[in-house]
């Protein structure tokens, strides 16, 4: 079966500062993964997904990713925070059957 | 312009009446999903269609039904909505079945059961 943890439910960071929110996951196969972020009463939207191409993803609005095949992890970086950022993320792992989510990050943007 | 709308955003029901969410995609995707996200969880998967080949997840209660009557539409029916059933509740769609690629998302009906 596959999962994926969400390490800190919630993160403060300081307009302009580094985000890091963390994901690491299991899977029996090679994993689909994916970031998703959702703002207050909204959807989901993709961020950005990994499927086996480069180890360093890129996204929407400055996030990147980087998965690390030793450490099971595939962490969401942004250089610097916009307050636009705040909002809940969450990542992702496929197993070409379903996509199983985390528990979420809720992201909060200090002025 | 939305490409999955859900209708109701908002509905409240009372105990045991029974509700029904609608989903519209002009996306033409194969696939449409239910998942049921209830406050600061994970999205949970209750169902899905590829084309008009109906998937329940095993621990999806009797009480959430589904109808996909054409391409466009897909229907999330709960027959005697209990307290625990209040949730946000989100339809996605994808092209094919296999998830590699993008879930497309609307922006989700929540539910109050009083």
């Amino acid at each position: 079966a596959q999962s994926v943890t969400q390490l800190g439910s919630h993160v403060s960071v300081s307009e302009g500062a580094l985000v890091l929110l963390r994901c690491n996951y299991s899977s029996s196969v090679p994993p689909y993964l994916f970031w998703y972020v959702q703002y207050p009463n909204q959807g989901l939207q993709l961020l950005l997904k990994y499927t086996s191409a480069a180890t360093l993803v890129k996204g929407i609005n400055g996030f990147e990713a980087e998965f690390k095949k030793s450490e099971t992890s595939f962490h969401l970086t942004k250089p610097s925070a916009h307050m636009s950022d705040a909002a809940e993320y969450f990542c992702a792992v496929s197993d070409l059957e379903k996509l199983t989510f985390g528990t979420g990050t809720r992201l909060t943007i200090i002025p | 312009d939305a490409m999955v709308i859900q209708n109701p955003r908002y509905q409240v029901t009372q105990f045991g009446k029974p509700v029904t969410l609608s989903c519209s995609q002009t996306l033409n995707h194969n696939v449409m999903y239910w998942y049921q996200q209830k406050s600061s969880q994970a999205p949970k998967l209750l169902f899905h269609y590829y084309d008009k080949d109906f998937n329940n997840e095993a621990d999806t209660p009797d009480n959430f039904q589904s109808r996909r009557p054409n391409t466009s539409f897909c229907f999330l029916d709960i027959r005697s909505p209990g307290l625990g059933d209040a949730a946000m509740y989100l339809c996605a769609t994808s092209r094919d079945r296999g998830v590699t690629g993008e879930l497309f998302f609307g922006e989700g009906s929540r539910l109050t059961v009083l």
